[in-house]
């Protein structure tokens, strides 16, 4: 089966503009998360959806960070407008379901440098 | 909010060595996953445990879960170039997917 898909790989803006990440999840899967990893950490949870509502948006910066998935399938994150401590590697992960006794299958990621 | 504690923060051995590395929560574990991470890509699931006293392998990487002191390690015997990278653990913080994971530890192997 195909794995997690993300696009892009890499991304540099300058601060204050504004970007997008697009995740497309491994067919079947209702839960999808998004994850900032900072150079360094470990990778921190920013927003879990069951199908195409959020079920955990507790540590996603709202003033500055959106997500959506609206038709349940794939996803996509906006950083606007993005500062310099936003320079991180996003994942995106999807399980079959809602469950810590899920594996969770992690995309790529996207890398990005805000200059 | 649950913490995940890894040791080392990194580790350099020679290839042929074993080494190990472990993982502590502060709160209770639901699923205590191990993950291995190499630059610039996503992570790769290596195993996943449930219950106290489990322990579970995949060639020559073992894990070991004590459910009361909440705490994990991953063993690798003899270890070989293909052993290099960020190690980590995570484990659930609910039972719903609430996920967590701790700092890494990054394992270097040297000829």
């Amino acid at each position: 089966e195909a794995g997690v898909a993300q696009s892009p790989r890499y991304k540099i803006i300058e601060k204050r503009q504004s970007v997008a990440f697009w995740c497309n999840p491994i067919s079947g899967h209702a839960t999808l998360y998004w994850y900032q990893q900072i150079l360094g950490q470990g990778p921190k949870l920013l927003i879990q959806f069951q199908n195409n509502g959020v079920v955990d948006d507790s540590q996603l910066p709202k003033d500055r960070f959106s997500a959506e998935r609206l038709k349940g399938v794939d996803s996509t994150l906006k950083i606007q407008p993005a500062k310099l401590e936003d320079s991180a590697v996003y994942l995106c992960a999807s399980s079959r379901k809602r469950s810590t006794y899920n594996e969770q299958f992690f995309g790529p990621g996207t890398r990005l440098t805000v200059l | 909010s649950q913490e995940l504690e890894q040791s080392p923060q990194s580790l350099i051995v020679q290839e042929g060595k074993n080494l190990t590395i472990n993982c502590t929560s502060s709160k209770t574990l639901y699923g205590l996953y191990w993950y291995k991470q190499k630059y610039g890509e996503g992570l790769i699931f290596l195993m996943m445990l449930q219950k106290g006293g489990e322990e579970k392998s995949h060639e020559k990487i073992t894990a070991k879960l004590d459910e009361k002191k909440q705490q994990s390690s991953l063993h690798i015997t003899a270890s070989q170039p293909s052993h290099a990278g960020i190690y980590l653990c995570g484990a659930g913080a609910d039972s719903w997917g609430k996920f967590q994971f701790g700092a890494g530890t990054q394992v270097v192997v040297t000829p």
